[in-house]
């Protein structure tokens, strides 16, 4: 456990509206990830962090930003919601080793 | 690219044991994982084996991996209901300087009692 939580834990909102996930972390890791979970497509990589200020895109970046301003804090941003973007958002940490990811509790996003 | 693939449900009688099956197709995996996730949580991480091993045991779990089959199995003994929920098959290895892993779609297990 990596001690990840994440803000909000659901949260409703309409399309058009920008909206900002956090996800904070206590453990120092460097690595840091924000997933979406969808029926029938498993975990699915948006973007991904190696440091602060160091991000990289995912295999469905478009529409989402993150930002990284601190070791603990890793934020995603979709500037202008979508009802595709309704999914469960995970954020995950890599531990030091290297070779396990740890997930936080995740959070419900519905955009109408 | 790479892709994990693994059947969408398998239902199991309390007591009986579970065996819940993966496939992949990246050869130059280091890790293979299981994850559990219950309803309305995250993933808990189960068990993992690395690539050079053929099998792993922790108490009621037993992963056994086939690296020339590229098939991955998770057997779990003595089903309890509290082992229902989805779980998730992973691989990873190094890509572009980071850690890419690649999900399967999920098994749900139901236990029936």
């Amino acid at each position: 456990d990596a001690g990840i939580t994440q803000s909000p834990r659901h949260k409703v909102t309409e399309t058009g509206t920008p909206v900002t996930l956090r996800c904070h972390q206590t453990e120092n890791h460097r690595y840091m990830y924000w997933y979406r979970q969808d029926p029938g497509h498993g975990l699915r990589l948006i973007h991904y962090s190696y440091g602060v200020k160091d991000t990289d895109k995912g295999e469905v970046s478009d529409g989402y930003s993150v930002s990284r301003s601190k070791t603990e804090d890793f934020l995603l941003t979709l500037e202008s919601a979508t009802s595709s973007q309704t999914s469960v958002y995970f954020c995950a940490t890599l531990d030091s080793r290297g070779d396990t990811q740890y997930f936080g509790p995740g959070t419900r996003l519905t955009v109408l | 690219g790479e892709d994990v693939e693994q059947s969408l449900f398998l239902s199991v009688r309390e007591g009986d044991s579970s065996v819940i099956n993966c496939t992949y197709t990246d050869s130059s995996s280091t890790y293979l994982y299981w994850y559990k996730q219950e309803p309305g949580a995250g993933l808990q991480l189960l068990t993992y084996i690395f690539s050079n091993m053929d099998m792993k045991q922790d108490q009621r779990l037993t992963v056994l991996l086939n690296k020339k089959d590229k098939h991955l199995s998770l057997r779990i003994a003595d089903t309890q209901t509290g082992d229902s929920a989805i779980y998730f098959c992973a691989e990873t290895h190094h890509s572009g300087g980071y850690q890419k892993v690649t999900f399967g779609t999920g098994t749900k297990l139901q236990v029936i009692p």
